[in-house]
């Protein structure tokens, strides 16, 4: 069975550039999450989708983060403009519903540098 | 917000020996579970227990569980090198509520 697969896999763009990231669950997963990992710490969770329709987005910043999935298989996360302190692995997890265990599988991620 | 806090943020051992990480949180919840990074990759689900459990075995991890003091305990036993790895616990909890909460993680180094 194929896993979550992101791409691209790293990232350097300059601070008030665009940028996207694109994911693809597991074929089947209803459920499909981005995180945010800054370095040394957790992930935290920006946005849920279940099939095409958003669950959770109250930690998005929506003045330059948005995400769609709009077909409620693959997604897209866009930034628009960056910051610095926007640097961070992107993760994005899918989960059938209901999930089995409450378990989450996750992409490799997408490392993101904003110089 | 992170609800989980892991305890020690960096462990480094010997490989054969056991290494144990700890977790507290601050909300009820409905089950936590452990999940290993190993570097530059995405996060592997590891064990779930259950909050009417208190320890659960897989192989060599062993996890543990009191809710009286919101917190649990991730012990592999016999480490080996490829145990080298971030190890996150992570929450769920709110009534039909499948989000996780991750915490800041332990860093082990397991040292051949």
């Amino acid at each position: 069975e194929a896993g979550v697969a992101q791409s691209p896999r790293y990232k350097i763009i300059e601070k008030r550039q665009s940028v996207a990231f694109w994911c693809n669950p597991i074929s089947g997963h209803a459920t499909l999450y981005w995180y945010q990992q800054i370095l040394g710490q957790g992930p935290k969770l920006l946005i849920q989708f279940q099939n095409n329709g958003v669950v959770d987005d109250s930690q998005l910043p929506k003045d330059r983060f948005s995400a769609e999935r709009l077909k409620g298989v693959d997604s897209t996360l866009k930034i628009q403009p960056a910051k610095l302190e926007d640097s961070a692995v992107y993760l994005c997890a899918s989960s059938p519903y209901p999930p089995v265990n409450n378990e989450q599988f996750f992409g490799p991620g997408t490392r993101l540098t904003v110089l | 917000s992170q609800q989980g806090e892991e305890d020690p943020q960096a462990l480094s051992i010997q490989e054969g020996e056991n290494a144990t990480m700890n977790c507290s949180y601050k909300t009820s919840i409905n089950n936590l579970q452990w999940y290993r990074q190993n570097s530059g990759r995405g996060l592997v689900h590891l064990i779930l227990i259950r909050s009417n459990e208190r320890e659960k075995h897989s192989g060599r991890l062993r996890v543990t569980l009191d809710t009286s003091k919101k917190s649990s305990s991730l012990l592999i036993t016999a480490s080996r090198a490829a145990d080298t790895a971030s190890y996150f616990c992570a929450t769920a909890s709110g009534a039909g509520s499948y989000q996780l909460t991750f915490g800041k993680g332990t860093k082990l180094s397991v040292i051949p």
